[in-house]
């Protein structure tokens, strides 16, 4: 099956800054992308997504770029700001007539400092 | 976010026993899902169900049992539980997959097995 995983498990940044969170994937034909972030005690939520026929997504502060090839795809948040601060959890699927069933990766707990 | 519920929010029960998780949407979605959050480990699948009567395990269903005779709720059993079920437990669903695959997520259920 899919093993997605995800790198860094902790990463603090000053408020400001840009934040990159990568992760890969192992399964080719996972063609389905998501990020979601989840606050402390919160429910996860979807921040964006991308799809594999295309390279790079963009959503105000927050980008997505998928490299197929190599099988990796990356967060970026610029401009960071305190509210930033949550775990943030890639995952891969492969979409199919049949549903999407999505693995994730470990989590990055992202921490924007003043 | 209103949309997906579960019940109850926080459970602590003890081994052996069995216990029933609720998870209520009123989307219509075709698609439910029930994850499992534990430390280091991130989101892992249990099951989940394309529509009313069709079920199929996950990554981790081992000790869990599912069910869907409506299409709005698919209650998660643990038949007799263990101490390695302690976790906050997730429902989520999707409208479809092709263009919906959006996972959406309820709150959680916070469950301690003694």
């Amino acid at each position: 099956g899919e093993n997605v995983e995800q790198h860094p498990s902790t990463l603090s940044v000053q408020e400001g800054d840009s934040a990159v969170i990568k992760c890969t994937y192992s399964d080719s034909a996972s063609n389905y992308f998501p990020w979601y972030k989840q606050e402390l005690g919160k429910r996860p939520q979807l921040i964006i997504d991308i799809r594999s026929n295309v390279g790079e997504k963009k959503d105000q502060r927050i980008a997505v770029t998928l490299n197929k090839t190599a099988k990796h795809f990356s967060l970026h948040i610029t401009e960071t700001q305190p509210e930033d601060s949550a775990v943030y959890f890639c995952a891969a699927s492969k979409v199919t007539g049949g549903g999407n069933k999505l693995t994730f990766g470990t989590g990055t707990q992202l921490k924007v400092e003043l | 976010d209103a949309g997906i519920t579960q019940s109850p929010r926080y459970k602590i029960t003890e081994t052996g026993r069995q216990v029933t998780l609720m998870c209520h949407q009123t989307w219509s979605h075709s698609y439910m899902f029930w994850y499992r959050q534990d430390l280091g480990h991130g989101l892992r699948l249990i099951y989940y169900s394309a529509a009313a009567d069709i079920t199929d395990k996950g990554e981790v269903p081992d000790g869990y049992v599912v069910s869907r005779s409506k299409t709005e709720n698919f209650p998660l059993t643990l038949e007799s539980a263990t101490r390695s079920q302690t976790s906050v437990y997730f429902c989520a669903s999707s409208e479809s997959a092709g263009g919906g695959e959006t996972q959406y997520f309820g709150p959680g259920t916070r469950l301690l097995v003694l």
